[in-house]
């Protein structure tokens, strides 16, 4: 089983609204990630979890705020968004962010398009 | 800085085979990935190479070149559903970000 569950799939929210995306896998994987990924971009990340403490945040506006509840949730909680954040986020795991120097395969979620009105 | 390459667009025809080539210049050099992405869906994990050499998977195939900082994906009895962007995507043991993108190769399957 190699499946990351991303809800909501679709999301439209005004620029006053809070919203949050969630994520979440069942593969036992303790590293987990949000990107953001515009229309014919590679993805861009964000922020990496590893063991449910933020070990990387890629310099995100304060408006983005992920959480790690445990090991298999993760949160990207949405706050005063603008226009320009509109975007497909996408989630992954991968069994550990960079452990030994062994190879870590992340697995993405299908994804949640986000506008910004 | 890392820095990684491949073609903005290819186009094949039905049933051909095509090579997306991907180079790559990184600091500390882990693992080399490359990913299909379907419009308006997420990536899905192809393949990885670490050592020289080529992997073989089915219909696809990757090749790695350490020394040249080379990479490609070979795709052989192109079908329509494998129109796609090919993301390539280094896995670095230094910097930031463990997982470096490059900017994909949007392929175009025709009949």
């Amino acid at each position: 089983d190699t499946e990351v569950t991303q809800t909501p799939k679709h999301l439209v929210m005004g620029m006053t609204n809070k919203k949050s995306l969630k994520c979440e896998q069942h593969m036992g994987h303790r590293a987990m990630y949000w990107y953001k990924q515009k229309a014919k971009k590679p993805p861009e990340l964000m922020f990496v979890y590893s063991y449910e403490k933020l070990s990387i945040n890629e310099s995100v506006p304060s408006r983005f705020s992920p959480e790690c509840p445990n090991s298999s949730l993760l949160n990207l909680h949405l706050h005063a968004l603008q226009p320009e954040d509109s975007a497909l986020y996408l989630c992954a795991s991968s069994q550990d962010s960079l452990s030994g120097g062994l190879v870590e395969t992340q697995y993405f979620g299908p994804g949640t398009r986000l506008l910004v009105l | 800085g890392q820095n990684i390459d491949q073609p903005t667009e290819m186009t094949a025809t039905e049933g051909a085979i095509v090579q997306i080539n991907c180079t790559y210049q990184t600091s500390g050099f882990n693992g080399l990935f490359w990913y299909q992405q379907h419009a308006g869906e997420a990536p899905t994990f192809l393949s990885y190479n670490v050592l020289d050499g080529l992997e073989e998977k089915g219909r696809f195939s990757s090749f790695l070149s350490r020394s040249k900082g080379y990479s490609y994906l070979l795709l052989k009895e192109l079908q329509m559903k494998d129109s796609a962007s090919y993301l390539c995507a280094v896995e670095t043991r230094s910097g930031n970000t463990p997982l470096v993108f490059g900017k994909g190769t949007r392929l175009s399957v025709i009949a």
